[in-house]
């Protein structure tokens, strides 16, 4: 167990609608990071924040969007859902940013999209 | 080309055998090299990582890096069954890059 939970574990819903996946990070850890992993693209980073600000974003599209909370909790939007959403989002937690060992990520159980 | 190159596998060995996961990059930017393990059904777990060429060894693990070549390996000895999963390389440089990973079955 990381220490990273993210809610739900799978969520089944139909295209056109918007979902909510919840991360909740490690204890004492500042990043969040949202990642998105699917058979044939692989694992794909989405977006990072760091203390409550955006920090670096990846191949994000636009109907999605991210938050994290002064709590250090992190939700991200999924919206106009279409049938290539469908993926496993996963959410990843550190200390600080960059490299390891403060930067290094630990990732929590991931939420199963499917869009039908 | 894309900039991480992994081998899908599945690569099968018999248990106790040495393996060797491989992976290729293009972007000499790159900074430091990871090695995740991924269980079915899990979340990545990150297993060694390294910012220099040369070897670094961790129990039955050991991470290779070759800057020259653009080419990164993760070796098992004493493969056990428990280490079936599918294993992923990343780099990065100002945000983390994943190989798509390489299956690994190790038979008992």
């Amino acid at each position: 167990d990381s220490g990273v939970t993210q809610t739900p574990k799978h969520l089944i819903t139909a295209t056109g609608q918007r979902v909510t996946l919840r991360c909740s990070p490690r204890s004492g850890d500042l990043s969040v990071y949202w990642y998105q992993q699917s058979l044939d693209q692989g694992l794909q980073f989405l977006i990072q924040y760091y203390n409550g600000e955006e920090r670096a974003k990846g191949n994000i599209l636009e109907r999605f969007s991210a938050q994290q909370f002064p709590d250090l909790h992190s939700e991200l939007n999924l919206s106009s859902l279409e049938l290539g959403d469908s993926a496993l989002y996963f959410c990843a937690s550190s200390v600080g940013m960059g490299a390891p060992p403060g930067g290094a990520q630990f990732f929590g159980p991931g939420t199963r999209l499917t869009v039908l | 080309q894309k900039e991480v190159e992994q081998d899908p596998g599945p690569l099968s060995v018999p248990e106790g055998a040495i393996v060797s996961l491989n992976c290729t990059y293009s972007n000499s930017a790159f900074q430091y090299f990871m090695w995740y393990r991924q269980y079915s059904r899990k979340g990545p777990e990150l297993l060694m990582y390294t910012y220099s060429s040369g070897n670094k060894e961790d129990g039955r693990f050991t991470a290779q890096v070759d800057k020259s070549s653009k080419y990164i390996s993760l070796f098992i000895r004493d493969s056990q069954p428990s280490d079936s999963a599918t294993y992923l390389c990343a780099m990065d440089d100002d945000k983390i890059i994943f190989g798509k990973g390489t299956r690994l079955h190790i038979l008992p």
